[in-house]
C-alpha cells in the first residue's frame, strides 16, 4: 500500500539556520502531497501542498517540490525562527477512492534562539 | 475558511467507562470524516473513515465494537471509546473533507487528549 517515510528526528537547529526535512513516498498512482505542522497541544494545520509532479508548494517561507523521479517532497526553509518549533508531518493522498491521508511518522523540530 | 470543531479538547475518565468525542464541521457539509489516533512521538494512524448515513469503514486492527463511530448528519461525526482502558489513552484527531476540490481540503479538528485512569 501507499506509504510515507520522513527523516527521523528530533531535529535541533539554531535560529536563522537552513532547514531540510526529507520525505519520500511510495504510491501506486500519482498522489497529492502535503506537509502538515502540529504546534504543541494543537491539531494539525496544512502548511503546504502539491498536486502534481514539479509543483512547488510554499507557505510562511517553507517550500517543497513534488519530485516524481525521486518520489520525494522534501521540506525546506532558508532561515528558521523559534516559532517554527513544532512537529512536521509529510502526507500523501490518492486522488481516487476515499482519498485518505497517509502520514509519515513526523519530525520534531526545535529551534534554539 | 473551513472550520472543524472537536470537543472535548481534554478528557479524563475512569477505566471501564465510555467517552464520546464530537467532531463538527461548522461552515460546510462533510460527507466524509476521518478519525485518527496519535501515540506519543508517533505518526497519526487512521482508525476509520466515517460516511454520513452509512457504516464507518475501519482500518485493519481497529476494534469496531470498541471505537464506535456515528455520522448521523452532514456536520457531525462522533467517536465513542467504549469500556476505556489505560492503553486507550491517546490523542484523537478528526478531519473532514471540505469539498473544495481546488484546495484538496482536509480540515482537522484541534484534537482530544484522552487519559484513562
Amino acid at each position: 500500500g501507499d506509504s510515507v517515510t520522513q527523516m527521523e528526528g528530533p531535529v535541533t537547529l539554531s535560529e536563522e539556520a537552513f532547514l531540510t526535512i526529507n520525505c519520500t513516498y511510495t504510491a501506486t498512482g500519482y498522489p497529492s502531497l502535503f506537509w502538515y505542522v502540529q504546534y504543541p497541544g494543537e491539531g494539525l494545520q496544512l502548511l503546504l501542498k502539491a498536486t502534481k509532479a514539479d509543483d512547488k508548494g510554499s507557505n510562511k517561507g517553507f517550500e517543497a517540490t513534488y519530485r516524481k523521479e525521486t518520489t520525494s517532497f522534501h521540506l525546506e526553509k532558508g532561515s528558521v525562527q523559534v516559532s517554527d518549533s513544532a512537529v512536521y508531518f509529510c502526507a500523501l493522498s490518492d486522488k481516487q477512492g476515499a482519498q485518505k491521508l497517509v502520514f509519515g511518522q513526523g519530525t520534531r523540530l526545535t529551534i534554539n534562539p | 475558511g473551513a472550520v472543524v470543531s472537536q470537543h472535548p479538547s481534554r478528557v479524563i475518565c475512569k477505566s471501564g467507562t465510555s467517552v464520546k468525542i464530537e467532531c463538527r464541521s461548522l461552515d460546510f457539509q462533510a460527507t466524509t470524516m476521518f478519525w485518527y489516533r496519535q501515540f506519543p512521538k508517533k505518526s497519526l494512524m487512521l482508525m476509520a473513515t466515517s460516511n454520513e448515513g452509512s457504516k464507518a469503514t475501519y482500518e485493519q486492527g481497529v476494534e469496531k465494537d470498541k471505537f464506535l463511530i456515528n455520522h448521523a448528519s452532514l456536520t457531525l461525526s462522533t467517536l465513542t471509546v467504549t469500556s476505556a482502558h489505560p492503553e486507550d489513552s491517546s490523542f484523537y484527531i478528526c478531519s473532514a473533507r471540505d469539498g473544495n476540490i481546488a484546495n484538496y481540503g482536509y480540515t482537522f479538528g484541534s484534537g482530544t487528549r484522552l487519559t484513562v485512569v
